[in-house]
């Protein structure tokens, strides 16, 4: 089964707006991680936050965390059409597993 | 460097038959996780190896085994394969020293189709 649930689940904007995806899960977690796969292809590490972290920036990419909703946010800036790829979000659920979302296909436009 | 690798890269069946993926750790890794890619679904864990023994098993049935080395590669065996196996089997590697749920490797993948 499905930790988390992404969303929105495709988006489609032009390069250098912004972009948004959520992911709400449903137990208690230690960490957050964010990948992104382009193409079917392998996943490719992110970010990842802790469970007492409420945001982190790793170069145009912001994470937010909520753990009182349940809820992350990736904010993906000034996109570029090399971001088109899809996006997932990843918890632990206090296990030594790492349960993926559904995911989140982003699509930037030149 | 070299990061992970799996292979081969695409590989078909038909069913019944049975198949291995192969999958070597990104170097200085000790434990390999599998993940089943069903197509426009987000990955599902299948087991976790370290010191070549099975730590982790997600929701898969027995017919899917698999095996670690001394050398930490790792296999992914299914046995009497079903059409719904038709999937990217996605190999990630880690270092137990940092918790077996942080930051993992990805391997590009096998993508298996079951005729």
């Amino acid at each position: 089964s499905q930790q988390g649930e992404e969303d929105p689940q495709a988006l489609s904007i032009q390069e250098g707006e912004n972009a948004t995806m959520n992911c709400s899960y449903k137990t208690s977690i230690n960490n957050l991680q964010w990948y992104r796969q382009n193409s079917g292809r392998g996943l490719v590490h992110l970010i990842l936050i802790r469970s007492n972290e409420r945001e982190k920036h790793s170069g145009r990419l912001r994470v937010t965390l909520d753990t009182s909703k349940k809820s992350s946010s990736l904010l993906i800036t000034a996109s570029r059409a090399a971001d088109t790829a899809s996006y997932f979000c990843a918890t632990d659920a206090n296990t030594d597993k790492l349960i993926f979302g559904t995911g989140t296909r982003l699509q930037v436009f030149p | 460097d070299a990061g992970v690798t799996q292979s081969p890269t695409h590989l078909i069946k038909t069913r019944g038959q049975q198949v291995t993926l192969r999958c070597s750790p990104k170097s200085g890794h000790d434990t390999v996780s599998w993940y089943q890619q069903a197509l426009g679904q987000g990955p599902q864990f299948i087991f976790q190896y370290y010191e070549e023994e099975e730590r982790q098993r997600g929701n898969f049935p027995d017919r899917f085994s698999g095996h670690q080395f001394p050398n930490y590669s790792s296999e992914l065996n299914v046995n009497a394969l079903l059409l719904g196996d038709s999937a990217l089997y996605l190999c990630a590697s880690s270092l137990s020293a940092s918790g077996s749920t942080d930051t993992q490797y990805f391997g590009p993948g096998t993508r298996l189709t079951v005729l």
